[in-house]
């Protein structure tokens, strides 16, 4: 199916634990982010990359680690969790004319 | 410094009543695009429109209407006749300039809207 897809869907694990969130996209879209989204907070960029191999912080990006070897996975791990990284995740990758398109989300909760 | 501000936390109606979101916007770019996504209860984000800071017509789609207006800053959006279906939390958005021919998107804190029938 064409479009942006996450895996999983929904993952609880145990503090420091090493967990590892899947993004995939068909569009072949240079540009990909990844958010969290907290009650209050709002959406909240952790990371996002202009192309393969060319990955950059974003405002909350502690605790986090990113790669992207191919145009169309963008993985997000971390490497440590902690409780406070329990939270919804959305990967998005970019359009022709900066409008984002997100995937369904991952809801973590770390215990 | 780029911002959005919605104003508006949360907001209830009764099906069929018109109601307008505001969106508000600080930006020093002199070009830039302003979005509106969905969150429905499900929780995908859908996208629903980009206007940039050259096109100050008013758009409508549907039931749908978007009033950009530079000289307030301010990028409103309007749904008439609404229906339950529209219930969900309404995010506007700034492009921004982020270095090293980069943008990212600032989003506002959002409105939740709740239709009741």
């Amino acid at each position: 199916d064409a479009g942006i897809t996450q895996s999983p869907r929904y993952k609880i694990t145990e503090t420091g634990r090493q967990v590892t969130l899947m993004c995939h996209q068909t569009w072949s879209h240079s540009y990909m982010f990844w958010y969290r989204q907290d009650l209050g907070h709002g959406l909240r960029l952790i990371y996002y990359s202009a192309a393969a191999d060319i990955t950059d912080k974003g405002e909350v990006p502690d605790g986090y680690v990113v790669s992207r070897s191919k145009t169309e996975n963008f993985p997000l791990t971390l490497e440590s969790a902690t409780r406070s990284q329990t939270s919804v995740y959305f990967c998005a990758s970019r359009g022709l004319v900066y409008e984002q398109y997100f995937g369904p989300g991952t809801r973590l909760t770390v215990t | 410094a780029q911002k959005v501000t919605q104003a508006q936390t949360e907001i209830s109606v009764v099906e069929k009543e018109d109601v307008t979101l505001d969106c508000v916007y600080e930006t020093r770019d002199t070009t830039y695009y302003l979005f509106w996504y969905k969150q429905p209860p499900s929780g995908e984000l859908v996208f629903l429109i980009r206007r940039n800071s050259f096109d100050e017509q008013n758009e409508i789609s549907g039931r749908y209407s978007w009033n950009f207006q530079k000289s307030t800053s301010s990028f409103n959006f309007t749904i008439t006749a609404s229906q339950v279906v529209d219930s969900a939390v309404y995010f506007c958005a700034l492009n921004r300039y982020s270095g090293a021919g980069s943008y990212q998107l600032t989003f506002g804190k959002g409105t939740k809207l709740s239709v009741i029938p």
